[in-house]
């Protein structure tokens, strides 16, 4: 299963754009790449999904160089509300559901 | 849609006595499901999943059990709970292939004392 490499605290202030980086550097052919958000004491929540390039929809962007060894997650104009712990995971295909989560990223966003 | 349930939200324990989470999903049919446990601090820990009824995989040798008698229904276990135990139990679900995308439910926060 590939291993996943993400910075373990960011800080940011409200309306700047946050770009959190991802390092998967043995993902294999069949892998997706997928980011959750957690809040505390609640559980994981979807962001977004995508295998190569560029992914987009209303929450936030996905980019995926072409060797897709690592991926980054863009957070447009944050608000406080986007504090909160992001997860990048990468999944093999028919692998049972070992979705693997890191640490994760502590994103804190200040006013 | 698809909504997913669990509990009880909270829940304190004394060393030694049974366990039982409950999670049920609505929405859907024969989903995979999966049971999480995160320690203090962060990163998820998968403890089981099951692709059907009656079929149960387990990821990390424990004193908890799952058991899953329905289709949209899944259930934590323990005969005797540890200190150890004490943590925020995630319930989950995804539809089709087990590497889908997954949607986890509220949580238990569950402390052993």
């Amino acid at each position: 299963l590939a291993k996943t490499t993400q910075p373990i605290s960011m800080d940011s202030y409200e309306g700047q754009e946050v770009n959190i980086t991802c390092s998967h550097n043995n993902i294999a052919t069949n892998d997706y790449i997928t980011w959750y958000q957690q809040f505390p004491s609640q559980g994981p929540r979807f962001i977004i999904q995508g295998y190569k390039t560029k992914v987009t929809n209303e929450v936030a962007s996905l980019f995926i160089p072409a060797d897709r060894k690592s991926s980054t997650l863009s957070l447009p104009r944050v608000s406080l509300s986007d504090t909160a712990v992001y997860y990048c995971l990468v999944g093999l295909y028919n692998q049972g559901g070992k979705l693997i989560f890191g640490q994760g990223t502590e994103l804190s966003v200040k006013p | 849609s698809q909504t997913i349930h669990q509990w009880p939200a909270t829940l304190v324990q004394p060393v030694g006595s049974p366990l039982s989470l409950e999670c049920t999903v609505e929405g859907t049919s024969n989903p995979n499901l999966y049971w999480y446990r995160q320690a203090a601090g962060r990163g998820l820990q998968l403890l089981f999943y099951s692709v059907g009824i009656g079929q149960i995989s387990s990821e990390v040798p424990q004193n908890l059990s799952a058991s899953r008698p329905q289709d949209r229904q899944f259930i934590l276990s323990s005969k005797k709970l540890l200190l150890s135990d004490s943590g925020f139990y995630l319930c989950a679900w995804s539809q089709g292939p087990t590497t889908d995308t997954q949607y986890f439910g509220p949580g238990t926060r569950l402390t052993v004392l």
